[in-house]
């Protein structure tokens, strides 16, 4: 099994701009994860998909911030109207979740730096 | 209120020694799961090792053992023989399981630096 891949690992833009992230998550997982790291802190939930359908979404991602999972495969994360206060590491994870004990599995994160 | 709390900003552990790091969390969900990742400066995190709320056993992954105390709301990382590679951020997570709830909340870690 190869993990789960972001693209792009970092990304600078200025202030206003638009970006859009990929997360390719592990073959055959059907949920998968966003997640948002600041410096000093612990990653923090954002949305989830099971398959095509968004089914949570964290009152940290605003209306600026948009998920999808067309094909219930890979994932894209869109911010609209960058702010500095995006400025963060995002992760996305996955899991097969069959099982209770079934964790999630990170990749490596897109880092964004907001000018 | 936070649901998991992680004391140590910081660890300095002689290469070899044993190392413990400490968590504690919050929940009224009797159904959780307690978690450890691994976060190395690449920025991956790496899944250690699992503890169900209702396991009567500490879970253990290899060098790595999860010290769960009910009771006490502790979920300590145990980590035998530490090694440089061992050198990362460290994060205890934990997932409320009652009613498909599927995020994982984490705390605000624990930087271990092993000394050679």
């Amino acid at each position: 099994d190869t993990g789960v891949s972001q693209d792009p690992r970092h990304k600078i833009t200025k202030r206003g701009q638009n970006v859009t992230f990929r997360c390719d998550p592990i073959s055959e997982h059907n949920r998968l994860y966003w997640y948002r790291q600041t410096l000093g802190q612990g990653p923090e939930f954002l949305t989830y998909f099971q398959n095509e359908a968004q089914l949570e979404k964290s009152r940290l991602l605003s209306d600026r911030f948009s998920a999808e999972r067309p094909k219930g495969s890979f994932s894209t994360l869109e911010i609209q109207r960058t702010e500095q206060g995006d400025s963060a590491m995002y992760l996305c994870a996955s899991s097969p979740k069959r099982l209770a004990t079934d964790t999630q599995y990170f990749g490596p994160g897109t880092r964004l730096t907001v000018l | 209120a936070q649901k998991i709390t992680q004391t140590q900003p910081g660890m300095f552990v002689q290469e070899k020694e044993a190392v413990t790091l400490d968590c504690t969390y919050d929940t009224s969900d009797p159904s959780y799961g307690l978690f450890w990742y691994k976060q190395p400066s690449s920025g991956e995190m790496i899944f250690l090792i699992y503890q169900g709320s209702y396991d009567q056993q500490n879970a253990t992954e290899g060098r790595y053992s999860l010290n769960f105390q009910k009771a006490r709301k502790s979920a300590n990382l145990v980590i035998s023989a530490s090694q440089l590679g061992d050198s990362a951020m460290y994060f205890c997570a934990m997932r409320e399981e009652s009613f498909g709830n599927e995020k994982l909340t984490f705390g605000t870690g624990t930087r271990l630096t092993i000394i050679p």
